[in-house]
């Protein structure tokens, strides 16, 4: 099966811009995660999507980002306007069941997000 | 919530080596433990799980052990090969939610 596909893979952006980024899960996973890796730090949860809908947001660090499922299947997390400590690894994962199940996660890439 | 701790930051050792990464966690809640592989420009990868009706699990050449009691939980890979040189992410995970508690991340260098 295809795995999690994110991108871009890279993105350079000044302080104030925007900067949209996607994630495709696996067909057929209706859990969907997004995570981010700060500069040496652990990688930190953000949100959780099943189908379309936001099951847990709490991770999200301020009003500056606004994730989307529509349909249910790709999702997108928008920045705006990225601040300099924005940057860092954005992860995305999905997963069939819960991921405490017997399933767990499926990571992808990640798309390294640089504000400057 | 949840605060997971991971040692070393850096491990070198040399090839055909064993090597230790230990994590501990603050809430006893918390019951299913994983280990992730991150090589270079790739995607973490689940290397080996654990649940907490388990004190330890072996796949090959990698194990992990459990202790619930002290809360931590370590990562052992025998017989280190270059090829095992990534970084290793311990996580742990409550029964009632999704998310996952990672640790800050052990960089392993297998030198041949």
């Amino acid at each position: 099966e295809a795995g999690v596909t994110q991108f871009p893979s890279h993105s350079v952006i000044e302080k104030g811009q925007t900067v949209t980024l996607r994630c495709d899960p696996i067909s057929g996973h209706d859990n969907l995660y997004w995570y981010r890796r700060v500069m040496g730090k652990e990688i930190k949860f953000l949100l959780h999507f099943v189908k379309e809908s936001k099951q847990d947001e709490s991770g999200m660090p301020n009003n500056r980002f606004l994730a989307e499922r529509t349909g249910g299947t790709y999702s997108t997390l928008k920045v705006q306007p990225a601040e300099l400590e924005d940057s860092g690894v954005y992860f995305c994962a999905s997963s069939r069941g819960t991921a405490w199940g017997n399933y767990g996660y499926t990571f992808g890439s990640g798309t390294r997000l640089t504000v400057v | 919530g949840e605060n997971v701790e991971q040692h070393p930051s850096t491990l070198s050792v040399q090839e055909g080596d064993s090597a230790v990464i230990k994590c501990t966690y603050s809430d006893s809640a918390s019951n299913y433990f994983p280990w992730y592989k991150q090589e270079l420009g790739k995607r973490p990868q689940l290397i080996i799980d654990i649940r907490s009706n388990v004190g330890e699990k072996k796949d090959q050449r990698i194990a992990v052990t459990l202790n619930k009691t002290a809360k931590h939980f370590s990562l052992h890979i025998t017989e280190t090969q270059p090829e095992d040189s990534a970084v290793y992410f311990c996580a742990a995970s409550i029964s009632t939610g999704n998310q996952f508690y990672f640790g800050t991340g052990t960089s392993l260098t297998v030198i041949p």
